[in-house]
């Protein structure tokens, strides 16, 4: 019945070493976005991928890229996490990009700096 | 630039009783607004999606409003439960289907 899944739920890194988190969904979905949400704030969209097209928010850090080899999967790359990074990552999926298409989210993957 | 503002940021309250939270917005050219739940350490859960045509939409307990003039929507859970106590988060979109979230309502609700 999952229908976004985030792979690992719980992910430990130490500083500077880079570290991948995995979405797959069972929607078929054209539209996956990576949202960043740090303790008791907002989620912030990090991210979206419209099929292959990768659009990057204006104040996404360079340390975030994200891959989409097909339809089902995307992953979220830190180069070099630091401390800042340590947060909760929801992935989400959506039909399309228009305002009418509901998102659909994953359970997240917290991600711990040490 | 889209901002999202909740209040309050946090709210407790007996069990059985009906309560409010709020949520404004800047950008008031919205087409919808939709609330979300979180439970701690989980995902977000769509509750309600109102459309810029509607003044509310309403799912079981959960009644949420819109006024685009006044840059408000509130959402009103009557009768509340324990297992109300979550996060409830307002977002609106900035373009296309970008949204933005405000930093969420705390709710406990007390047996």
């Amino acid at each position: 019945d999952a229908m976004v899944i985030q792979n690992p739920r719980y992910q430990v890194t130490q500083f500077g070493k880079p570290v991948t988190l995995s979405c797959s969904q069972t929607l078929n979905h054209n539209v996956m976005y990576w949202y960043q949400q740090k303790s008791s704030q907002a989620p912030k969209l990090l991210f979206h991928y419209y099929d292959k097209d990768f659009n990057n928010e204006a104040d996404t850090p360079d340390n975030f890229q994200s891959r989409r080899p097909n339809t089902s999967f995307c992953f979220l790359d830190i180069r070099s996490p630091g401390l800042g990074d340590a947060a909760m990552y929801l992935c989400a999926t959506s039909r399309d990009f228009k305002w009418t298409d509901t998102q659909y989210f994953g359970p997240g993957t917290r991600l711990t700096v040490l | 630039k889209q901002e999202v503002t909740q209040i309050p940021a946090a709210l407790s309250v007996p069990e059985g009783e009906n309560l409010v939270l709020n949520c404004s917005f800047t950008d008031s050219a919205i087409y919808n607004l939709q609330w979300f739940r979180q439970d701690p350490g989980k995902g977000l859960t769509s509750l309600l999606l109102i459309q810029s045509s509607q003044r509310e939409q309403t799912s079981g307990r959960l009644n949420a409003s819109l006024d685009k003039s006044s840059g408000r929507s509130t959402l009103y859970i009557a009768a509340s439960q324990p297992g109300d106590s979550a996060t409830y988060l307002c977002a609106a979109p900035e373009y296309g289907n970008k949204l933005v979230f405000g930093a969420g309502t705390i709710l406990r609700v007390k047996s």
